[in-house]
């Protein structure tokens, strides 16, 4: 069983619509949550923390389920530049445990 | 502040030969972790070091592959007797920590290692 599970997509949106998904992570002793986002197999781009509060920056909003173990994200108002590879990454005393992405298409 | 500088960027060996990577962390960052990207796959952990110490090498394989961050200079992976299975994108990342707590880790633009 893989340690983080993402739904692979594609999704696919319309420009200015709401889209959101959700990862599930196996290992309870991970500490820290993270959202990165990868473009074309380029190199992770820390897209924001996730913490059990919630937490909003700017269109991106992310929650964390400690008790069943998953992670959400949620964009508001799609634009195209949202296109890409979002990767849902739990650490483990500084490992990062990569999903496998969701592909999100956004298009006009 | 520049950002984690890996070189170089594509990296092309025969079968046997050996394969060095090199990785600058960001400034003030004393904490480096290389990854491995697979074609059609996620990013795998390989190593977590600090300067003159391996933290975790838990995901490096067993044999051909080792990894060094000395306290001058940048952070070494080297790969011995490159195999056409060790083609792959890897990536670097580097944070700061306080205390036993790692903070956010940020990449840096990848070697893509072609084997031929």
């Amino acid at each position: 069983r893989k340690e983080v599970e993402q739904d692979p997509g594609p999704f696919n949106v319309p420009e200015g619509a709401t889209v959101a998904f959700n990862c599930t992570y196996s290992n309870s002793a991970s500490q820290s949550f993270f959202w990165y986002r990868q473009d074309c197999r380029k190199e992770p781009k820390l897209l924001m923390s996730v913490y059990s509060s919630g937490n909003e920056d700017g269109r991106f909003t992310a929650q964390l389920n400690r008790a069943s173990q998953y992670i959400s994200l949620l964009i508001r108002d799609s634009k195209l530049s949202d296109s890409a590879t979002y990767l849902c990454v739990a650490d483990s005393w500084g490992k990062l445990q990569f999903g496998a992405g969701t592909q999100v298409v956004v298009t006009p | 502040n520049a950002g984690v500088m890996q070189n170089p960027r594509h990296l092309v060996r025969r079968r046997g030969q050996e394969a060095r990577l090199r990785c600058s962390p960001m400034k003030g960052h004393s904490h480096v972790y290389w990854y491995r990207q697979l074609p059609e796959e996620g990013l795998k952990f390989m190593v977590y070091l600090q300067k003159e110490n391996i933290i975790d090498e838990s995901g490096m394989p067993k044999e051909r592959f080792s990894a060094e961050f000395p306290k001058e200079g940048p952070s070494i992976l080297r790969i011995q007797q490159v195999v056409r299975g060790d083609s792959a994108a890897y990536f670097c990342a580097s944070s700061h920590t306080s205390g036993t707590v790692a903070y956010e880790q940020y990449f840096g633009p990848g070697t893509r290692l072609t084997v031929t």
